[in-house]
């Protein structure tokens, strides 16, 4: 079975301060994609990013970055000099590569205070 | 494109009544899911389909139908609305993997449903 677990319900943070989402899922398939999603207050869901297990190089994206490590199963989210607009729910969610498995983490509620 | 659609944005229904989500996409993506998002949670797969003709059951069906006739349209069925099904209903729409396996769910506005 697959697991996706996000062990920071609720993290605050002042402006201009780096922060690390943690993300560590479970699957025993060899093939599986990986994902973050955004939900600011306003509700709706955005895709962030898209990793394949065969691609452990990490990525970054302006402020934003993902360290891929395969070793402890983890796929972390870091934004470099947070911003109040980057308040919001962030889900970390994992897919296989056979049927419909699709999972979400729980959710991290980050706070960027002013 | 417009992507994943919902109708409607809001609803508020007394306890018994029944009414239909409608959820659309443009993106040709054969599969498409229901999730339901209570105050503060996670999301909760209600049913999905992997495509036209075709549905199944998630974590948390019960009290729900679903429909998929046309490969573009998934609708979600409340026959007798309770206020427990009081949540915000998420629509996502995503392809199917070469190989199997699902790709990028891309999401819906969402429709956010009272039950009085």
């Amino acid at each position: 079975a697959q697991k996706v677990t996000q062990a920071q319900t609720e993290i605050s943070v002042v402006e201009k301060e780096d922060v690390t989402l943690d993300c560590v899922y479970e699957t025993r398939d060899t093939t599986y994609y990986l994902f973050w999603y955004k939900q600011p207050p306003s509700g709706e869901l955005v895709f962030l990013i898209r990793r394949n297990s065969f691609d452990e190089q990490n990525e970054i994206s302006g402020r934003y970055s993902w360290n891929f490590q395969k070793s402890t199963s983890s796929f972390n989210f870091t934004i470099t000099a947070s911003q109040v607009v980057d308040s919001a729910v962030y889900f970390c969610a994992l897919s296989v590569s056979y049927g419909q498995n699709f999972v979400f983490g729980p959710g991290t509620r980050l706070s960027v205070l002013p | 494109n417009a992507g994943v659609t919902q109708t409607p944005k809001f609803r508020v229904l007394k306890t018994g009544q029944s009414m239909t989500l409608l959820c659309a996409q443009d993106m040709n993506h054969e599969y498409m899911y229901w999730y339901r998002q209570d105050p503060g949670m996670g999301l909760r797969l209600i049913h999905y389909s992997v495509g036209e003709g075709t549905t199944a059951k998630g974590e948390v069906p019960d009290g729900y139908n679903v429909s998929r006739l046309k490969k573009q349209n998934f609708l979600l069925g409340l026959e007798s609305a309770a206020p427990s099904q009081t949540s915000v209903y998420f629509c996502a729409s995503s392809r199917e993997l070469r190989g199997g396996g699902t790709d990028t769910q891309y999401f819906g506005p969402g429709t956010r449903l009272t039950v009085l």
